[in-house]
């Protein structure tokens, strides 16, 4: 099974600040790597998937990276309804799995 | 605008068989080249994807709830299920419904389901 780990947990920023969170795969997965946004009470939100490529109607302060094993999600602006839960998950197996999530709260 | 909606009992005893259905509107469940998924997340918890399933009869399982789950596609309801049986409170969480291709991109709402005597 492909594992996910992800950094950090859980992050604390201002409206203005880049954030980048770290996703990897404990084997190679090519960029068969998503990333999902959740709100609480709320289901997740596809945001980026294929490692880079971002969803329609997602703004563009939201960017993708990398192959292989490493990935990186990155909010160049964070903006009030950026805080939540985001989640990467990996389709390289047909047993998809996430990783354990990474909390961006208001500092 | 393809939308999912599950439903199913919000309160299951231990050691008994739970079951959902997600009812799918603005699409069909018949359409070649997507699964039909089921996740969940336990309360205050991470994604736990559970199966998928093929309308042709495909189906994925996680290999860590494979002996428990039976997944089904129903195209004459354009609906599919989820059945996970001799639960405990493990399994106590919200379930979600979705379509899934190399991505899970629809979503249904999402069900809580407890695992209670």
């Amino acid at each position: 099974d492909i594992q996910m780990t992800q950094s950090p947990t859980s992050l604390s920023a201002s409206v203005g600040d880049r954030v980048t969170i770290t996703c990897r795969a404990s084997h190679h997965i090519s960029t068969y790597l998503n990333w999902y946004q959740q709100k609480p009470g709320k289901a997740p939100k596809l945001l980026v998937s294929g490692a880079s490529s971002l969803q329609s109607g997602v703004p563009s302060r939201f960017s993708g990276s990398g192959s292989g094993t490493d990935f990186t999600l990155t909010i160049s602006s964070l903006q009030p309804e950026d805080f939540a839960t985001y989640y990467c998950q990996q389709s390289y197996s047909t047993f998809f799995t996430f990783g354990p999530g990474t909390k961006v709260d208001i500092k | 605008q393809l939308q999912l909606q599950e439903s199913g009992p919000g309160l299951v005893k231990p050691s008994e068989t739970l079951s959902l259905t997600c009812s799918v509107s603005g699409g069909s469940v018949g359409s070649s080249g997507y699964y039909w998924g089921w996740i969940r997340q336990p309360p205050g918890k991470g994604l736990e994807w559970i199966a998928s399933m093929s309308y042709s009869g495909i189906t994925y399982y996680n290999r860590s709830l494979k002996s428990r789950v039976t997944i089904s596609v129903d195209t004459s309801k354009n609906q599919f299920s989820l059945m996970l049986n001799s639960v405990t409170a493990a399994d106590t969480a919200v379930y979600y419904c979705a379509r899934q291709q190399l991505v899970l991109d629809y979503w249904g709402q999402g069900t809580l389901v407890t695992v209670s005597s």
